[in-house]
Parts: structure tokens; sequence; C-alpha cells
């Protein structure tokens, strides 16, 4: 099945700060990769989400990147708020596994005021 | 209007009882799922069922077994609580086929005594 690793397991900023969180994965067939932000005590909720015919996107102050051949993809956040404080997780879906997610082991960001 | 609804949210009992929790969507999905998230805020996938069909199984002690009386519902029975149960139990729902993200519930706190 896929593999898919998450770094760094934890990461604090200062406000205004940019935040970066880097996945891989091992399937080359993944084609849809979403983010999700968990808060303290709450449920995971998408943030936001590339598929594999696009190399970046973004939305407002936060983009994704995607590279195929490396198969990685990274979460930029750019002037961080205290309330970007929370758990983000990659996942990354693969056809081969019946479209079923694999979730990277999370980050704890801290955005320091 | 919640679109993924589990009940309860709070589940308290002791080692070697039987529980369930309940989980009902109003998105029209095909796919539902259960996800375990542990101490360490790893999301692990448990159960997923496709149109009242199981299609995947991961690793899961036979104690825990999943009930789907329509598509729009997916419970989860667990019998003989362990200690080890104790976790957060989301259960989650997408469309049919991949490039879809998960619609989470609010979460299961489930703590074994």
């Amino acid at each position: 099945g896929e593999n898919v690793e998450q770094h760094p397991s934890t990461l604090s900023v200062q406000e205004g700060d940019s935040a970066v969180i880097k996945c891989t994965y091992s399937d080359s067939a993944s084609n849809y990769f979403p983010w999700y932000k968990q808060e303290l005590g709450k449920r995971p909720q998408l943030i936001i989400d590339i598929r594999s015919n696009v190399g970046e996107k973004k939305d407002q102050r936060i983009a994704v990147t995607l590279n195929k051949t490396a198969k990685h993809f990274s979460l930029h956040i750019t002037e961080t708020q205290p309330e970007d404080s929370a758990v983000y997780f990659c996942a990354a879906s693969s056809p081969n596994t019946g479209n079923q997610f694999y979730f990277g082991t999370g980050t704890s960001l801290t955005v320091i005021p | 209007d919640t679109a993924v609804s589990q009940t309860p949210k709070y589940l308290v009992t002791q080692m070697g009882n039987d529980k369930s929790i309940k989980c009902e969507q109003n998105l029209g999905h095909d796919t539902m799922y259960w996800y375990k998230q542990d101490s360490k805020k790893f999301l692990k996938i448990m159960f997923s069922y496709n149109n009242k069909e199981l299609i995947i199984n991961e690793t899961v002690p036979n104690r825990f077994s999943p009930k789907s009386p329509d598509k729009a519902h997916l419970n989860l029975h667990i019998n003989s609580l362990e200690l080890g149960d104790s976790a957060v139990y989301f259960c989650a729902s997408r469309p049919r086929g991949g490039n879809s993200p998960l619609h989470f519930g609010n979460g299961t706190r489930l703590t074994v005594t």
C-alpha cells in the first residue's frame, strides 16, 4: 500500500513568518493530495487539495506544491497567525488502493504571537 | 444540518464491555469510513464501506465489526473492549471515485477503564 511520510512532526514559528510542511509518498499512481487541519478537540477539516495534473495551487495565505517526479508535496502557509496553530495532516490517494486515503503522521504547528 | 454526524461524542466504559458508535451522513456519498486516532494523533483507517459492501478491512481485531444498514449509515460495534481501544474514532464519507475529499464527523472519544 501507499506510504506517506510527513515532516517535521512539530513546528514553531513567529507570527507573520512562513511555515512549510513536507510530505513524501511511495505510490507513483497517487493522484490526489489533500491537506487537513485539526484544531484541538475537533475533527480534521480540509484546507486545500491538489490533483496530480497540477503543480501548484493557492488559496489566500495557503499554497500547496506537488512534484510528481520526486513524489513529494508541500504545504506553505504565509503570514502565519495564532489561529493557524493546529495539527496538519497530508494525505495521498491512489487508484491502486481503491482511492483509500493514507495520512501522514501529522505536524503540530504553533504560531507564537 | 451537520453533514456527517456520529454519536455519542464521549463514551466511557469498562474493560470487557460491548459498545456501539453510530454514524450518519446526509451528503449522498457512496463511501463511508471509520478512522482511529490514538494519543499520538495518528489517523489510521479501520474500515470503509461502498454501497453497503466492505471494501477495505485493515489489520483490525475482529472484536470490531462495522454494520451498514444503508448507504447513509455506518455503525461501529466493539466487543470485549480493551484498554488499548481508548482513542478518538472518526467517521468519514466521500463520493465514489478518487479526487474528492473526506468529510469527517466530530469524533467519538472512547475511554476504556
